[in-house]
């Protein structure tokens, strides 16, 4: 398996413009989370999603993002409009969830270093 | 109270010394804990797990978890120059299967 995959890996844009970035899990993980990575605030969990279904969207900073998961290898981080401060690097991570008790690890993807000016 | 707290550091250790990377967690029903690395420009990528009390020894690696006081910590034996990295301590949150990270320990071996 390619591991997880993220694209774009840059994405620069105008402050007030869309911005979509998109994540592959690993094939057969059923959880997937979205973090935003700052030198400021570290590793922020955004969303995460199990079965497809969005199970906690608490971290989301603002109605700005949004995201998806339409089947179980595609999920899309959506920011509309973007702002200077959304300026991180988006990782994107799966697991296989639960192994009936324990959680197993989580899988990162390459990241999506975004930078709105 | 921030879900997961490490020091941030900088962390300095001699080549060849022991370095010591400490974590706490909030929540007392966690049982899942995760000890990541980070070299900077890169993604995380996973170096231990432990589920239960007491020590977990992999190569170099030895990863201590003691629920009663909610610490987990992670021992790096024979430090080499490429151990120097973010060290990320990740808890499951028993509430809902999230993982949750701390901000991390930068470390740096001194050759």
């Amino acid at each position: 398996d390619a591991g997880v995959i993220q694209s774009p890996r840059h994405e620069v844009t105008e402050m007030g413009q869309e911005v979509t970035l998109r994540c592959k899990p690993i094939s057969g993980h059923n959880s997937l989370f979205w973090y935003r990575q700052t030198m400021m605030r570290g590793l922020e969990l955004l969303i995460y999603f199990n079965n497809n279904v969005p199970i906690d969207d608490s971290g989301m900073p603002e109605d700005r993002f949004s995201a998806k998961m339409p089947n179980a290898s595609f999920s899309t981080l959506k920011i509309q409009p973007s702002e200077p401060r959304d300026s991180a690097v988006y990782f994107c991570a799966s697991s296989l969830g639960r192994d009936r008790i324990l959680s197993t690890e989580a899988f990162f993807g390459q990241g999506t270093r975004l930078t709105v000016v | 109270q921030k879900e997961v707290e490490q020091n941030s550091g900088p962390l300095s250790v001699p080549e060849g010394a022991i370095a010591s990377l400490n974590c706490t967690y909030s929540d007392r029903g966690s049982q899942s804990f995760f000890w990541y690395r980070q070299y900077s420009g890169k993604s995380p990528e996973l170096i231990m797990f432990i589920y239960s009390n007491g020590d977990k020894e992999d190569g170099r690696f030895t990863a201590q978890l003691n629920k009663a006081s909610q610490y987990v910590s992670l021992l790096i034996r024979d430090s080499q120059p490429s151990d120097s990295a973010t060290y990320l301590c990740a808890a499951e949150m028993n509430r809902d299967d999230k993982i949750i990270f701390g901000k991390g320990t930068r470390l740096h071996i001194l050759p």
